[in-house]
């Protein structure tokens, strides 16, 4: 496709219920992001994939939450035994890292709104 | 306190108005600037992209970055009902290859 493609594009989910966040990055790119997005709280980094391998998964908020890229495309992001705090938007971000390593462009999708009732 | 800080508004404009908005961060390690705009219901798009100090101009927009002060600055000249958007500002140091973002600024322009 031509862009970031996520999905669901919308999760209603009950507490405690896991969920599965899904992202197409752009084609050949090999950086992939994910963050978060809550009302007055701006973008909040979780996890950054180059390739399979995830170099920085500071942002993530507890042991809760995973994330797992396979054949350098595809990403998914779970949530285990979800909490109405988890609610949010999640976005997905690709780029192509360039020589000099700093990715100063980030294609995002237009994100998956979880609600955790 | 916030890496970056960004007041979230909403700006209200009308239609030509210029609009001014504004990020401080306390990080002096930042090299690269960003301003993003999201439209509702979106994700964010790279609106400018500005390395260390200095101004930028694309069309209607003016980026400008003010290390000494960790201030930087979007103007939109004769704005548009279409700029109403939320504008946010990045930023990152050499090397790391993830964005902070400010709150993000909601904009809207009257007709």
């Amino acid at each position: 496709g031509a862009g970031v493609s996520q999905s669901p594009s919308n999760k209603v989910t009950e507490k405690g219920k896991d969920v599965e966040l899904r992202c197409d990055p752009i084609s050949g790119h090999t950086a992939l992001y994910w963050y978060r997005q809550s009302l007055g709280q701006g973008l909040e980094f979780l996890i950054y994939f180059q390739g399979n391998s995830a170099p920085d998964k500071s942002g993530l908020p507890s042991d809760r939450f995973s994330a797992e890229r396979t054949g350098g495309s595809v990403s998914t992001l779970t949530i285990q035994r979800t909490q109405q705090e988890d609610s949010a938007v999640y976005l997905c971000a690709s780029s192509h890292l360039r020589g000099q390593g700093v990715n100063e462009k980030l294609f995002f999708g237009s994100g998956t709104q979880l609600s955790v009732l | 306190q916030k890496e970056v800080e960004q007041d979230p508004g909403p700006l209200s404009v009308p239609e030509g108005a210029i609009v001014s908005l504004n990020c401080t961060y306390s990080n002096s390690a930042f090299q690269y600037f960003m301003w993003y705009r999201q439209y509702s219901r979106k994700g964010p798009e790279l609106l400018m992209y500005t390395y260390s100090s200095g101004n930028k101009e694309d069309g209607r927009f003016t980026a400008q970055v003010d290390k000494s002060s960790k201030y930087i600055s979007l103007f939109i000249r004769d704005s548009q009902p279409s700029d109403s958007a939320t504008y946010l500002c990045a930023m990152m140091n050499t090397g790391f290859q993830k964005l902070v973002f400010g709150t993000g600024t909601r904009l809207l322009v009257s007709p």
